[in-house]
């Protein structure tokens, strides 16, 4: 069955900065997701993308994140100067509807800000 | 904007047994979609059951079903026959009819005891 997956699985870094976060959706889907959970919080909306831009993203998305599908089957996510606020489980989804859709989500990728 | 709360943190049931996990949330549409997603230890979320707000039938997945009452706003998910692979962390969540955004809750760790 496909999956999304998620690379990596865990990443330590230090303040200030950069960090990629890697996600291959499934293969069929047009519309992708960044969700993160700071540790004992909600899942939080981050981004979502369709057509090569961002088609809605939240406050928490400012102009330290940015979103890429480089080569047509990774999704990248981009801290800039990582904050150690950053701190939190950063889950990808993809889906083949925009609205409504079911979400397929990868297992997480845990960043830790020193 | 909306919100989503789940009241209990932690629920257990027997082997067998039936379980309801509660939601409640907030909004001023009158048209929205209302989803439970499972997250397994260390898998990824995985969608359980999907209702559309404009549809009074409450919708039911093989052992899963909702209660949906919306003059409440209150979305429950009913599991029958407990099996031990149910046990999982359980989240509601929102999405408007007009947009791709997840809102989630707070989590439902559920664990089902043989």
């Amino acid at each position: 069955e496909p999956e999304v997956t998620q690379t990596p699985s865990h990443q330590v870094t230090q303040m200030g900065q950069e960090v990629i976060l890697r996600c291959v959706p499934i293969s069929n889907h047009l519309y992708f997701y960044w969700y993160r959970q700071i540790l004992g919080q909600k899942v939080e909306f981050l981004v979502s993308f369709y057509n090569n831009e961002i088609s809605e993203k939240s406050e928490i998305f400012d102009d330290q994140f940015s979103v890429e599908r480089p080569d047509g089957s990774n999704f990248t996510l981009k801290i800039r100067s990582t904050k150690l606020e950053d701190s939190a489980m950063y889950f990808c989804a993809s889906s083949n509807r925009g609205y409504a859709g079911e979400l397929f989500f990868g297992e997480g990728s845990r960043l830790t800000v020193l | 904007a909306q919100t989503v709360t789940q009241s209990q943190p932690e629920m257990s049931v027997q082997e067998a047994e039936t379980v309801t996990l509660s939601c409640t949330y907030d909004t001023s549409e009158s048209n929205y979609y209302l989803f439970w997603y499972k997250q397994p230890p260390s898998r990824q979320m995985i969608l359980v059951i999907r209702q559309e707000a404009y549809k009074q039938q409450n919708a039911t997945e093989n052992r899963f079903s909702v209660n949906f009452q919306k003059a409440a706003k209150s979305f429950s998910l009913k599991i029958s026959d407990s099996q031990l692979g149910d046990t999982a962390m359980y989240f509601c969540a929102f999405m408007m009819t007009s947009g791709s955004r997840l809102t989630f809750g707070e989590g439902t760790q559920l664990t089902v005891n043989p």
